[in-house]
């Protein structure tokens, strides 16, 4: 079994501030994680992710996650805000082994950034 | 566009309709997922196929919710005598095999009056 706690629901930071928002995982095999990005009425956008192998890792626009075995968390971290990164991300995991990835979610965590 | 399609975007029934939402996935994509997004929660997992099989519908809330992909394209959900509590976005997502990265659609927003 799996899931997910992102820690705080909204996240406020001003235009070129850090970043960071939080997510512990917990799973009964090694984990896949992911962040994803979901602007209004839209779909999920993959903003990154993590299999094996570099526990830190790049993804799209700015963003990067590091994957703690020891703390089981994967927060998400951008060194400079911009007003476009306003939007809601979801944290997920999914099992590395089976015959399906079934992701399962965190609540989110609303993101907005001021001038 | 080459993403992944699902209509109509959004939907409004009556309580004790039925209704039947579409997803075209990424052409080539194995797997398709089924999720279901409540008002400010994360997606929750309903179904999984594989081709044409359907592996995985362990998070199908009742029987009144049916999926299908018959010739491993394209997939309908079905919701029979719709209840209030049905009302959700439903996400469809497809990748290329099961240990690959999902992509979603923009979902299907259904309310149930």
């Amino acid at each position: 079994a799996q899931s997910v706690t992102q820690l705080g629901s909204h996240v406020s930071v001003s235009e070129g501030a850090l970043v960071l928002l939080r997510c512990n995982y917990s799973s009964s095999v090694p984990p896949y994680l992911f962040w994803y990005v979901q602007y209004p009425n839209q779909g999920l956008q993959l903003l990154l992710k993590y299999t094996t192998g570099a526990t830190l890792v790049k993804g799209i626009n700015g963003f990067e996650a590091e994957f703690k075995k020891s703390e089981t968390s994967f927060h998400l971290t951008k060194p400079s805000a911009h007003m476009s990164d306003a939007a809601e991300y979801f944290c997920a995991v999914s099992a590395s082994t089976g015959t399906a990835s079934k992701l399962t979610f965190g609540t989110g965590t609303r993101l907005q950034v001021t001038l | 566009g080459a993403g992944v399609s699902q209509s109509p975007r959004y939907k409004v029934a009556k309580r004790g309709q039925d209704v039947a939402l579409r997803c075209d996935p990424i052409s080539g994509h194995v797997s398709l997922f089924w999720y279901q997004q409540a008002l400010g929660q994360g997606p929750e997992f309903l179904t999984y196929f594989q081709n044409e099989a359907q592996l995985d519908k362990s998070g199908l809330p009742s029987d009144r919710f049916f999926a299908e992909r018959p010739e491993g394209s394209v997939s309908t959900l079905k919701i029979q005598r719709t209840q209030q509590e049905d009302s959700a976005v439903y996400l469809c997502a497809s990748s290329l095999a099961w240990d690959q990265p999902q992509h979603f659609g923009d979902g299907t927003r259904l309310s149930i009056l």
